[in-house]
Parts: structure tokens; sequence; C-alpha cells
């Protein structure tokens, strides 16, 4: 298995710019969950689905934050327009419920800087 | 507020040594506690489960314990070595279908 795909590892752009991250979970798990993760804040929930419908964007830090899911193996994390404080590395897991569920699989993280 | 504290950001020991990580948690009844291990740019990786009906869990040289009425569990390493050098993250869910909530990690560092 593959494990969680994520794309781009790294980005670098300017403030006020488009930012689009992408994810593949892993075949067959129906939770996606976006995290980020800062020194100070530590790995924070952003939003997570099941079965590709959110449940819970209580952590989206802003309107500027968008996540879809058009379907069960993609989904993306939008930043429009970035700000410098939006800088971090953010995080896909997936797992599936039923099968030792509760236990999540990381991507390897996409590093946002914005200058 | 619910709160996750884990003992300290860094902690360094001597190869060989058993290395203990503390995880508090306040204003939470977790179902699930669970150790993840982070190594410097990569994600989080699963290490061990523990559910609240459970005193203590083993696998080769991790054992992790779950104490409820202390709200607190523990993480240890036996015989440590170089390459257990990595941040270790606590995280705790109150059901199988609920998100995790992440303590802000540990550093550990093993000195050979």
């Amino acid at each position: 298995d593959a494990g969680v795909i994520q794309s781009p590892r790294h980005e670098v752009t300017e403030m006020g710019q488009e930012v689009t991250l992408r994810c593949k979970p892993i075949s067959g798990h129906d939770y996606l969950f976006w995290y980020r993760q800062t020194m100070m804040r530590g790995l924070e929930l952003l939003i997570y689905f099941n079965n590709n419908v959110p449940i819970d964007d209580s952590g989206m830090p802003e309107d500027r934050f968008s996540a879809k899911m058009p379907n069960a193996s993609f989904s993306t994390l939008k930043i429009q327009p970035s700000e410098p404080r939006d800088s971090a590395v953010y995080f896909c897991a997936s797992s599936k419920p039923g099968q030792g569920a509760e236990t999540q699989y990381f991507g390897p993280g996409t590093r946002l800087l914005v200058l | 507020s619910q709160k996750i504290e884990q003992n300290s950001e860094a902690l360094n020991i001597q190869e060989g040594k058993t290395a203990t990580l503390t995880c508090n948690y306040t204003n939470y009844s977790p179902a699930y506690l669970q150790w993840y291990r982070q190594d410097p740019g990569r994600g989080p990786v699963f290490l061990l489960l523990i559910r609240e009906n459970e005193k203590e869990k083993r696998k080769e040289r991790l054992k992790v314990t779950f104490d409820t009425t202390l709200k607190q569990s523990l993480f240890h390493i036996t015989a440590s070595q170089p390459a257990d050098s990595a941040t270790y993250l606590c995280a705790l869910s109150s059901s199988g279908n609920t998100p995790l909530v992440f303590g802000k990690g540990t550093r550990l560092s093993v000195i050979a």
C-alpha cells in the first residue's frame, strides 16, 4: 500500500496568492482528516470527512480556508488569499472505523511558507 | 476547556536506559489514548493504542499505561537506542469515530 499521498511536499508562495494542497487517502479508508502543525500550537485538526461528507469544520481558522472531498480518493485544502501566518506543515490522515480504525495514518505533509 | 499536556518539550537520556514520557489531560473523558512517533520532516506514525478499561499495553520495548483516575498515561521505552530519538505525541479520542486531540509532543534524544 502506498500510504497517504500528499502534494506538493513543499510550497512557497507570496501573501495574497491562492494555495491548494492535495491528498489521496489510503484506499478503503472512509475517514479523512486535515491537520495543521506549528511549533506554537502543535497538531491541530482543521476539518474531517466521513464518506466524502464534511463532518466537523470547526477547526478551520477562517473563511479563507476551504476543503473539499469530491470522491473517496481525493481531497483538497485551499487557502485563498494566503497570509504569512498560514505558514505551517499541513498533514492529511485517513482511517477506517471497524478495523482498529481509531488509528490514523498520516501523509508526509506539505510544508507551506507564505512570504 | 480540554487540555492535554506532555511533561516536557525535550527529554535526554543515555542509551540503554528506560525513557518515560508523561501525558496528562483535563476536562476530558477519553475512550482511547494513543501514542505516535514523529521523525523530523515526516508525519506521525501510530505506535500503540490503549482503551479506558485497560491498564497497560505492551509492544516489544514499548509499554503504555493508562490511569483514568489520575488522568494520565505513561509511555516507556526500555533499553533505549539512539534510533528511538524522535518526537512522541499522545492523542485522545472519546470514541472510535471522533477525531483525535493531540498533545504538543515530547522530543526524546537518546545519547550513545
